[in-house]
């Protein structure tokens, strides 16, 4: 089956910028959607179709998807950004929802 | 707003049953695909169940299959998720979500979640 590879862990010093992959085979010929969550809360949306921002999410969040490799990444990081952050694509062959393992942001 | 609230959880026996609701508001909630997503204590997320629009198409992980039943009663803009013979393993926080393609022609995404309902599993 499908697996979606993500890094358990990203630091970053406020101000630069976070970079938080997502691997898997191919994933460049599929959609990715990305979501946010902070401590105690649900998900949120905040890039879907590889680089799509939703209405209301800042223009610091940017998505791309090639190869084998979807990154999303976070300009000029702020402590407000520190949260888990999860890639998700749609497995054709079984008709659901795949994520990956999440990655934890940590704003220095 | 557009808002889901989900209801139910609580603490149960291993092999005990459990129903779960999610209150859709705010949007036209026959229009949409819905999900159930679970998500154990500190751990990632997991897709549970799906279930579309007029609730013809129903879907489920191999891990509940057989055990869990999803439903909906769109005159009552509401989505359930009826559980059986529950393990050690089902206990986690489960969120309703909302699917749907951002743009037409887009990939569906889970643009709305409910707050989450925690359900435990123990003796």
């Amino acid at each position: 089956s499908y697996v979606l590879t993500q890094p358990p862990s990203v630091s970053v010093a406020p101000g630069q910028t976070a970079r938080i992959t997502c691997g898997g085979n191919k994933i460049g010929s599929k959609s990715v959607q990305w979501y946010q969550q902070k401590p105690g809360q649900a998900p949120v949306l905040v890039v879907y179709d590889d680089s799509d921002r939703p209405s209301g999410i800042p223009e610091r969040f940017s998505g791309s998807n090639s190869g084998n490799t979807a990154t999303l990444t976070i300009s000029r990081v702020e402590a407000g950004d520190e949260a888990d952050y999860y890639c998700q694509v749609w497995d054709t062959n079984n008709s659901h929802p795949l994520f990956g393992g999440g990655t934890k942001l940590t704003v220095l | 707003q557009v808002q889901l609230v989900e209801s139910g959880g609580g603490l149960v026996k291993p092999g005990g049953s459990l129903r779960l609701s999610c209150a859709a508001s705010g949007f036209i909630f026959s229009d949409y695909y819905m999900n159930w997503i679970r998500q154990a204590p500190g751990k990632g997320l997991e897709w549970v169940s799906y279930i579309s629009s007029g609730g013809s198409s129903i879907y489920y992980a191999d891990s509940v299959k057989g055990r869990f039943t999803i439903s909906r009663d769109n005159a009552k803009n509401s989505l359930y998720l009826h559980m059986n013979s529950l393990r050690a393993e089902d206990t986690a926080v489960y969120y309703c979500a909302r699917e749907s393609p951002l743009i037409v022609g887009g990939t569906d995404a889970f643009d709305i979640w409910g707050q989450g309902t925690m359900v435990t599993v123990s003796s």
